[in-house]
């Protein structure tokens, strides 16, 4: 696609319940990452796929959180067991992945969940 | 760890006025740098990115940013302002290799009349 496509754009959820936030990045784009923006602060990285694989997932805070990129395509972060810390804005970026490492992220819009 | 400072959360700036925005950065080799914009219900925009070379480098929208590694700064500036800049600015720091970016918590810029 032209650009980086997030959807749902806004999710409501009650506390304890299971969610799912899709990313299609850029027809191409090999790498792609997954952020968190809480209020007030600047996105924060949860994980990074390098094709289908993860090849950093540190910023992932906990075991509720996983992501899965199954065709090196789209990309589905998933959280479990929803709490309200969780509410924040997810944001999707991807980029081509040159031998230089000098890549450039282009982000989506972002989805905005809501744990009530 | 790399970590960002962007120590103004908001700025206020005349419309034509020139505008100056901080970022220093803590990284323990040559990073790469960025700034990003974002306006509401928006994703985050490139504005301009160093990488290597020269250290005043040219963005889109009049934007520019100089490298200081002696400061560990990369200062956003804009000779004039116009309303349409007001967002939030975010200044990043990356390692070389592939780009797990780290974000300051940004500058909100609000352009008054």
């Amino acid at each position: 696609g032209a650009g980086v496509s997030q959807t749902p754009s806004n999710k409501v959820t009650e506390k304890g319940k299971y969610v799912e936030l899709r990313c299609d990045p850029i027809s191409g784009h090999t790498a792609l990452y997954w952020y968190r923006q809480s209020l007030g602060q600047g996105p924060e990285f949860l994980i990074y796929f390098q094709g289908t694989g993860a090849a950093d997932d540190s910023g992932l805070p906990n075991d509720r959180f996983f992501a899965v990129r199954p065709e090196g395509s789209v990309s589905t972060l998933k959280i479990q067991r929803t709490e309200r810390g969780d509410s924040a804005v997810y944001l999707c970026a991807s980029s081509l992945q040159s031998d230089s490492g000098a890549n450039v992220l282009t982000f989506g819009a972002g989805s905005r969940l809501t744990v009530l | 760890a790399q970590s960002v400072t962007q120590p103004d959360i908001h700025i206020t700036v005349s419309e034509g006025a020139s505008l100056e925005l901080r970022c220093n950065y803590s990284y323990g080799a040559t990073p790469y740098l960025f700034w990003y914009v974002q306006s509401p219900g928006q994703g985050l925009q490139l504005l301009l990115k160093y990488f290597s070379g020269d250290t005043l480098v040219q963005g889109i929208k009049g934007f520019e940013a100089e490298f200081k590694r002696s400061q560990s700064s990369f200062n956003l500036r804009k000779p004039s302002v116009h309303w349409s800049d007001a967002a939030e600015y975010f200044c990043a720091v990356g390692p070389q290799g592939y780009s797990t970016l780290t974000f300051g918590k940004g500058t909100m810029l609000l352009v008054s009349p």
